[in-house]
């Protein structure tokens, strides 16, 4: 069975702090992606990384794809009471085409 | 454009109940999945269509649920009898193809609650 373990499994940091949420699975995937989920919604997509290694930009956000393709992490530098919500990885299994999600992280960030 | 347009956003219906959850995918997307997410279990999939036709309905908990996907545009989600535990948050995701980095769009969810 594919599991991925994301941690922590809650954070409550101030504005302006740096944070990193890691994401880590025993299994490979095709690729990996990162959802955001806000309360009474659906997870809304973030970004899909592909190849082992591969970074990503998304203004504060920074998304990385392991070597091996078995985990990733997304830092967030800055952050902003607007970042506020669930975080959800989730790897694509490469011969079924299923998306395996991960735990879930919940982050709060305080004014 | 329209997303995912599930329906109804909450029921609150007692056990033994049948429950129809209903969803309509973004227009062109081919590939449908049912999820459940609990505080417990976190998101999990239940089955996944792809051109209408049921591809894997492992996550499918028990004979209780059923899955259909008459047409491209609609599909449901039944549970009967329905039972507390399966109170829930449903969600319905659609995908433009198979193509295993394209991203899901997600509908709003059916919160579910069982009596």
């Amino acid at each position: 069975t594919q599991l991925l373990e994301q941690s922590p499994q809650f954070l409550s940091i101030q504005e302006g702090e740096n944070l990193t949420v890691y994401c880590n699975s025993s299994s490979v995937f095709s690729s990996l992606q990162w959802y955001r989920q806000e309360p009474g919604e659906g997870p809304v997509l973030l970004v899909t990384v592909v190849t082992g290694g591969e970074v990503k930009k998304l203004k504060r956000l920074t998304f990385q794809f392991g070597d091996a393709r078995k985990d990733s992490s997304l830092h967030i530098t800055a952050a902003q009471p607007g970042d506020t919500g669930l975080y959800l990885c989730a790897g694509v299994d490469s011969g079924t085409y299923k998306y395996i999600f991960g735990t879930g992280t919940r982050l709060k960030v305080l004014a | 454009d329209a997303g995912v347009i599930q329906s109804p956003r909450h029921e609150v219906t007692e056990m033994g109940q049948e429950v129809t959850l209903r969803c309509k995918p973004i227009s062109g997307h081919n590939s449908l999945f049912w999820y459940r997410q609990t505080m417990m279990r976190g998101l999990e999939l239940l089955i996944y269509f792809n051109n209408n036709v049921p591809i894997d309905d492992s996550g499918m908990p028990e004979d209780r649920f059923s899955a259909k996907m008459p047409n491209a545009s609609f599909s449901t989600l039944k549970i009967q009898p329905s039972e507390p535990r399966d109170s829930a948050v449903y969600f319905c995701a659609s995908r433009y193809s198979q193509v295993s980095n394209q991203p899901q769009h997600f509908g709003d969810g059916t919160r579910l609650s069982i009596l």
